[in-house]
């Protein structure tokens, strides 16, 4: 079968630097990527890698290695507003969904 | 410009009663989703239409039924509701299959089955 996991959950502080993980069981995925969703809203496209190696945009950055099957999103200059839960997400024609990262970044 | 919405918000159904949720984009977009999330958990998918005429089953299909409408709208058919349903559905779009990585979210339809 198919299957991404992720940590369950992270903690940082404000300004700080945070990396969440995904690792996947599954071989056919065309690329990898994540998403963002608030407590109570809908979650929100953050970026993908169609390719191995980093994409970068703005204070976030995905990176993927296929050989690993494995990736993370790289949050930087951490916000309160950054406290959501991330989801990472394997495609080929529909997303595949991995178990969520709920991060609570502190003051 | 509403994006994706989704009818009703809320509902309470008696468990053996059926509902439609509807599903309705205004981008043109040709592959929609249907995803179930339960309390603390990640987004499942239930079916996917990646094309108008087209539908197919996803992770869960069990227990429902869709219908691609025309090119807009995808709707969700409970025939009979149970307790395990109760969650919250989301409603997605993608411009096409090739770009399902990156899907549009409408606000979700929080169902409650007793």
């Amino acid at each position: 079968g198919q299957s991404l996991e992720q940590p369950s959950e992270v903690t940082a502080v404000e300004g700080a630097i945070v990396q969440i993980n995904c690792t996947y069981q599954t071989s056919g995925f065309y690329g990898l990527s994540w998403y963002q969703q608030h407590d109570g809203g809908a979650p929100t496209f953050l970026s993908y890698n169609a390719l191995d190696g980093l994409e970068e945009t703005g204070r976030f950055s995905s990176f993927l290695s296929r050989s690993d099957s494995y990736g993370y999103l790289l949050l930087q200059e951490l916000q309160m507003k950054d406290s959501a839960s991330y989801f990472c997400g394997g495609n080929t024609d529909k997303l595949i969904f991995g178990t969520g990262t709920r991060l609570q970044v502190f003051p | 410009n509403a994006g994706v919405t989704q009818t009703p918000k809320f509902q309470v159904l008696k468990t053996g009663q059926s509902m439609t949720l509807q599903c309705a984009q205004d981008m043109n977009h040709n592959s929609m989703y249907w995803y179930r999330q339960d309390p603390g958990m990640g987004l499942r998918l239930i079916y996917y239409s990646a094309s108008e005429g087209t539908t197919d089953k996803g992770e869960v299909p069990n227990g429902y039924n869709v219908s691609r409408l025309n090119k807009r709208e995808f709707s969700l058919r409970l025939e009979s509701a149970a307790p395990s349903q109760t969650s919250v559905y989301f409603c997605a779009s993608s411009a096409h299959r090739d770009r399902a990585y990156e899907q549009y979210f409408g606000p979700g339809t929080r169902l409650t089955v007793t």
